[in-house]
């Protein structure tokens, strides 16, 4: 498949850890954010959402924080699984005028070890 | 994914060449997008649509240009292409701003 990054920052979680993957975003004006799960060769796929009026929003195994102060948002996945082994994107969205336009982070491989 | 669909999948072209990627969706969303994917970038806006025949530039959109005449194909033009176009093209649509988006499975372009 496609490689997305050759060079993007690695974590690597044993089977059945708890995984949490950072990122910081750029612009204090954004108001929605998002999680975004790469496989290889395929295209992102959504996994959770949070608005900038919340901290903190749970999903099925996965958890987002938001803290606004240092503009730093989080993914927190429980019990992590080999299917889990993917690249993930923070994205921030940023309104402008005739519609919204989401800026992606660079990504962070998960690497999920048996 | 379920609704939305990029062809080719795959391409091959020669420097200086026109080049249309195509987009195209059954879920009568509003807002269209095109990203191009590259190591150590991420996925980077080209062009987006807030409409039919509404478009408007991102963040890489020199050497590109679309079109959107109809809700359900907006189509990414390569109008000659470069080796610095070479990239993995990934179409994104979207209902509202209040959605996240939903992407195609990518084009890979290569030019030689």
């Amino acid at each position: 498949g496609e490689s997305v990054g050759l060079h993007l920052p690695t974590l690597s979680v044993q089977e059945g850890d708890n995984s949490i993957i950072n990122c910081a975003y750029s612009n204090s004006a954004s108001d929605y954010f998002i999680w975004y799960k790469q496989e290889s060769g395929k295209g992102p796929q959504f996994i959770i959402d949070i608005r900038s009026n919340m901290d903190k929003r749970q999903g099925q195994r996965v958890t987002v924080l938001l803290n606004k102060t240092v503009k730093h948002l989080s993914l927190q996945i429980a019990a992590t699984q080999p299917g889990d082994s993917a690249v993930y994107f923070c994205a921030e969205n940023i309104s402008s005028g005739t519609a919204s336009k989401l800026t992606f982070g660079t990504g962070t491989r998960l690497q999920v070890t048996l | 994914d379920a609704g939305i669909t990029q062809s080719p999948r795959h391409k091959v072209t020669e420097t200086g060449t026109p080049v249309t990627l195509r987009c195209h969706q059954t879920e009568n969303h509003r807002y269209m997008y095109w990203y191009r994917q590259d190591p150590g970038h991420g996925l980077r806006l080209i062009h987006y649509s807030y409409g039919v025949k509404d478009t408007d530039k991102g963040e890489v959109s020199d050497g590109y240009s679309v079109s959107r005449s109809k809700t359900e194909d907006f189509l990414l033009t390569l109008e000659s292409a470069t080796s610095s176009q070479t990239s993995v093209y990934f179409c994104a649509i979207s209902e509202s701003w209040e959605n996240g988006y939903t992407f195609g499975s990518g084009t890979r372009l290569t030019v030689v």
